[in-house]
């Protein structure tokens, strides 16, 4: 069955510390992709990444990098010099059953204090 | 680009009591979804559409009906709302079929709360 896993239920951090947010999925598709979305405070769903099962080389964007790793089934989201505008809700998802629809992990609150 | 409304934002009704929530999209997307978000659950899928006169029921569907009369609108309705109901509900769609695992775009929520 597909299962997306976000053990960390809250991280705090201070300004500039470098986060990681982990995210383990089980999956019976050979071929799938990977989600990040955050969810500020102020409520809404911000689609963060997609990645593919082919590639699996680390994908950075500014301050944001993911690590890919199908051997432990894991898509880590890395947060480096965190600011106080990363501070959200950030959930990790998982196509399940075709037709786009997803499964989404219970989600990581993180608290980035000044 | 207004891309994915949700109405109302906010709504509180009384046990029993019924609404429907509307969900509209400019994209032209086939596919639009109904999720509801629950402290330290995530997002759990309770209908979705593939296409205009389609439905479906996802993870969650007791106690929900939905409609999708045209392709840019997905209603969600509560027949008689409990208490069990109250929850953040979102609304996304998607790209066609033949553009498979797009993300989805969400609105911004209803906050939906039953007394």
């Amino acid at each position: 069955a597909q299962k997306v896993t976000q053990a960390q239920t809250e991280i705090s951090v201070v300004e500039k510390e470098d986060v990681t947010l982990d995210c383990v999925y089980e999956t019976r598709d050979t071929t799938y992709y990977l989600f990040w979305y955050k969810q500020p405070p102020s409520g809404e769903l911000v689609f963060l990444i997609r990645r593919n099962s082919f590639d699996e080389q680390n994908e950075i964007s500014g301050r944001y990098s993911w690590n890919f790793q199908k051997s432990t089934s894991s898509f880590n989201f890395t947060i480096t010099a965190s600011q106080v505008v990363d501070s959200a809700v950030y959930f990790c998802a998982l196509p399940r059953g075709g037709y786009n629809k997803l499964i989404f992990g219970a989600g990581t609150r993180l608290a980035v204090h000044p | 680009n207004a891309g994915v409304t949700q109405t109302p934002k906010f709504r509180v009704l009384k046990t029993g009591q019924s609404m429907t929530l509307l969900c509209a999209q400019d994209m032209n997307h086939e596919y639009m979804y109904w999720y509801r978000q629950d402290p330290g659950m995530g997002l759990r899928l309770i209908h979705y559409s593939v296409g205009e006169g389609t439905t479906a029921k996802g993870e969650v569907p007791d106690g929900y009906n939905v409609s999708r009369l045209k392709k840019q609108n997905f209603l969600l309705g509560l027949e008689s709302a409990a208490p069990s109901q109250t929850s953040v509900y979102f609304c996304a769609s998607s790209p066609p079929w033949t553009v498979i695992n797009q993300p989805q775009h969400f609105g911004d929520g209803t906050r939906l709360s039953i007394l």
